[in-house]
């Protein structure tokens, strides 16, 4: 039963430029959520997608947008990239009336 | 939204001796998760407390919610090299939103 997959595991940007992330969640799941963890920090609420909609959205600027597929894949999409989106990404994805998330191994971005 | 607050933020311990955790709010909770990061890893879910007073155990792990419902704990038992990581505590919210703590590290001599 394969887990939470996110590809890339590793990028290089330069400030300015877009990037797109990409999760596929756990059989059986439905919601995907993203989050943001910087080094030695929780990780951050992005936002949520459930029936390919974003149903709920964290404390992140519109340069943040995602998407959801009806094979309930997910896309992350930063735009305008800052030093400070240096980041691990994490997918995780849970049942919609489950418990805990599974979480992905994450996207290390580096925007240098 | 709800929030916790998680002490202490760096834990160093003997192999052997146990570890505890804490994780408190201002507000009552719904309830409370707990996750375990390895170094260079992703958290990986441990288990949710929904009742108040409610005591779980997982081998060494033992996991407590108050009875108001506004603090946790996680205590591990003769701490192992492979208890060695960051452990959160979270908030599930309305639609499965799950708020983290800041975490705590934990660090095991041997």
């Amino acid at each position: 039963d394969a887990g939470v997959t996110q590809s890339p595991t590793h990028l290089i940007k330069t400030r300015g430029q877009q990037v797109t992330l990409r999760c596929s969640p756990k059989s059986g799941h439905d919601t995907v959520s993203w989050y943001q963890q910087a080094l030695g920090q929780g990780p951050q609420f992005i936002f949520q997608y459930y029936e390919e909609e974003e149903r709920q959205r964290g404390n992140f600027p519109d340069r943040f947008s995602g998407h959801q597929f009806p094979n309930y894949s997910s896309e992350l999409n930063v735009n305008a990239l800052l030093l400070g989106d240096s980041a691990l990404y994490l997918c995780a994805s849970s049942p919609d009336r489950g418990q805990g998330y599974t979480f992905g191994s994450g996207t290390r971005l580096t925007v240098v | 939204g709800q929030q916790v607050m998680q002490i202490p933020q760096y834990q160093h311990v003997q192999e052997g001796e146990d570890f505890t955790t804490y994780c408190n709010s201002s507000t009552t909770l719904s309830n409370i998760q707990w996750y375990k990061q390895r170094p260079g890893g992703h958290p990986v879910f441990l288990i949710q407390l929904v009742k108040s007073g409610e005591v779980k155990k997982q081998k060494r792990l033992t996991f407590q919610f108050g009875e108001a419902k506004k603090n946790s704990s996680l205590h591990i038992t003769a701490t192992q090299t492979t208890d060695v990581g960051t452990y959160f505590c979270a908030v599930s919210g309305g639609y499965q939103k799950v708020t983290f703590g800041i975490g705590t590290k934990l660090q095991v001599i041997p």
